[in-house]
């Protein structure tokens, strides 16, 4: 059984285009949430979808935003990328509500901002 | 202000000794913690998940206790191999018993030396 996929693994932009990065969460899993993680950092949360609405969201611009399509499969947007938004992008998605087995994460998308 | 923090320094330890982990966290109540694992990069694994009303839980060599007087939560590994260096990361919910964004402390590294 596959966990959570994402792709690309890395990515390479330059300051000021936008970009498009892709989850498939695990198997018999309905809620998406997307992390950022710098270097040397916790994941930070962005946002979480669930029946394709964004059901939370954490401190981040309107730069980013996101898309669940009805097999559960997400997209994370960002626009207008600066320097700073370089970091590792993490999916991790979960059955809704509390589960004892937390949440599966996927290798994410490191993303370089030049 | 809310804050959730983790033994900023390395920690060291010797192959078959104990250790132990801190995640302290302040102004917030939450329903549960749970403590995950993060090779370099990957994305977080899920180790185990404690509830406030839960003291302490094991797994295999894991345990992990939950004081919410104290506001902390304590992981240790027994019998440390040097498979188990990572970075190890606690995480809570801040929106109580909802199940959805976590919080990650900023990550403990851990190495086990042979």
């Amino acid at each position: 059984d596959a966990g959570v996929t994402q792709s690309p693994t890395h990515l390479i932009k330059t300051r000021g285009q936008q970009v498009t990065l892709r989850c498939s969460p695990k198997s018999g899993h309905d809620t998406v949430s997307w992390y950022q993680q710098a270097l040397g950092q916790g994941p930070q949360f962005i946002f979480q979808y669930y029946e394709e609405e964004e059901r939370q969201r954490g401190n981040f611009p309107d730069r980013f935003s996101g898309h669940q399509f009805p097999n559960y499969s997400s997209e994370l947007n960002v626009n207008a990328l600066l320097l700073g938004d370089s970091a590792l992008y993490l999916c991790a998605s979960s059955p809704d509500g509390v589960s004892n087995y937390g949440y599966t994460f996927g290798s994410g998308t490191r993303l370089t901002v030049v | 202000s809310q804050k959730i923090e983790q033994n900023s320094e390395a920690l060291n330890i010797q192959e078959g000794k104990t250790a132990t982990l801190t995640c302290n966290y302040t102004n917030y109540s939450p329903a549960y913690l749970q403590w995950y694992r993060q090779d370099p990069g990957r994305g977080p694994v899920f180790l185990l998940l404690i509830r406030e009303n839960e003291k302490e839980k094991r797994k295999e060599r894991l345990k992990v206790t939950f004081d919410t007087t104290l506001k902390q939560s304590l992981f240790h590994i027994t019998a440390s191999q040097p498979a188990d260096s990572a970075t190890y990361l606690c995480a809570l919910d801040p929106v109580y018993n909802q199940g959805g964004k976590l919080i990650f402390g900023q990550g403990t590294e851990l190495s086990v030396k042979p």
